[in-house]
C-alpha cells in the first residue's frame, strides 16, 4: 500500500511566481489536511478537505493560498505570487475518516524555497 | 495559539535511559495523539489516547492523559539511537473541532 505521495519534494521559486503543491492520500481515505512547518517549530493548520468540499480553511491566508481536492485526482495546494516569507516545510495527511479522531497519514512534505 | 505545549523543547540522554515528554493542552479534548518526525521526514502516528482513558502502552512507549490537568506525557523506555527524533502531541482542540492541532515538539537526541 502506498502511504501519501507528495511531489514535488523540493520546489524553487522566485517571488512573484506560483507554486502548486500537489498531494495524493492514501487508497480509501477521503479526508486530507495540509499544514505547515518551518524550521524548528511544529506544524500549523492550513485546511481540511474532503472530496470537492472545503470543511476548514480557517488557517489558510485569505489572500494567495487555495486548496482543492477534485472528485479526480490529487489534492492541490496553490500558492499565487510567492514571497520570501512563504518559504516552508508543507505537509500533506490523509485519513479514512474525520482526522480529529483517528490518526493522521502524512507525507515526506514539499519544501518550499522562494528566492 | 498553539493548543499544545511540550515540554522540554530539547532533550538528550544516553542510550537506555527512559525519556519522558510532556504536553500539556488548554481546552477539553475528545482524544489526544503522539507523533514522531524524523529529520526530514513527515509525521508518523504513534499512539491516540482518548479523553476516558488514563493509559496507553505501545511497545517501549507508554503514554499518560491527565484530564483535571490537561497534560499527557510519553515515556519511551530503554531509549535507542534510533528513537532519536522530535515527538508533537496534538489535540483535537474541543468539541466538534474537525482538525488536529500540533504543539511545538520536543527534540529528542539519544547518544550512543
Amino acid at each position: 500500500n502506498a502511504g501519501v505521495m507528495q511531489n514535488p519534494r523540493h520546489l524553487v521559486r522566485r517571488r512573484g511566481q506560483e507554486a502548486r503543491l500537489r498531494c495524493s492520500p492514501m487508497k480509501g481515505h477521503s479526508h486530507v489536511y495540509w499544514y505547515r512547518q518551518l524550521p524548528e517549530e511544529g506544524l500549523k493548520f492550513m485546511v481540511y478537505l474532503q472530496k470537492e468540499n472545503i470543511i476548514d480553511e480557517s488557517g489558510m491566508p485569505k489572500e494567495r493560498f487555495s486548496a482543492e481536492f477534485p472528485k479526480e485526482g490529487p489534492s492541490i495546494l496553490r500558492i499565487q505570487q510567492v514571497v520570501r516569507g512563504d518559504s516552508a516545510a508543507y505537509f500533506c495527511a490523509s485519513s479514512p475518516g474525520q482526522g480529529s479522531r483517528s490518526p493522521l497519514h502524512f507525507g515526506n512534505g514539499t519544501r518550499l524555497t522562494v528566492t | 495559539s498553539q493548543q499544545g505545549e511540550e515540554d522540554p523543547q530539547a532533550l538528550s540522554i544516553q542510550e537506555g535511559e527512559n525519556a519522558t515528554m510532556n504536553c500539556s493542552y488548554k481546552t477539553s479534548i475528545n482524544n489526544l495523539q503522539w507523533y514522531r518526525q524524523n529529520s526530514g521526514r513527515g509525521l508518523v502516528h504513534l499512539i491516540l489516547i482518548r479523553s476516558n482513558e488514563r493509559e496507553k502502552h505501545s511497545g517501549r512507549l507508554r503514554v499518560t492523559l491527565d484530564t483535571s490537568k490537561k497534560s499527557s506525557s510519553l515515556l519511551i523506555t530503554a531509549s535507542r539511537a534510533a528513537d532519536t527524533a522530535s515527538y508533537f502531541c496534538a489535540t483535537d482542540a474541543g468539541q466538534g473541532a474537525q482538525k488536529l492541532v500540533f504543539g511545538q515538539g520536543t527534540r529528542l537526541t539519544i547518544n550512543p
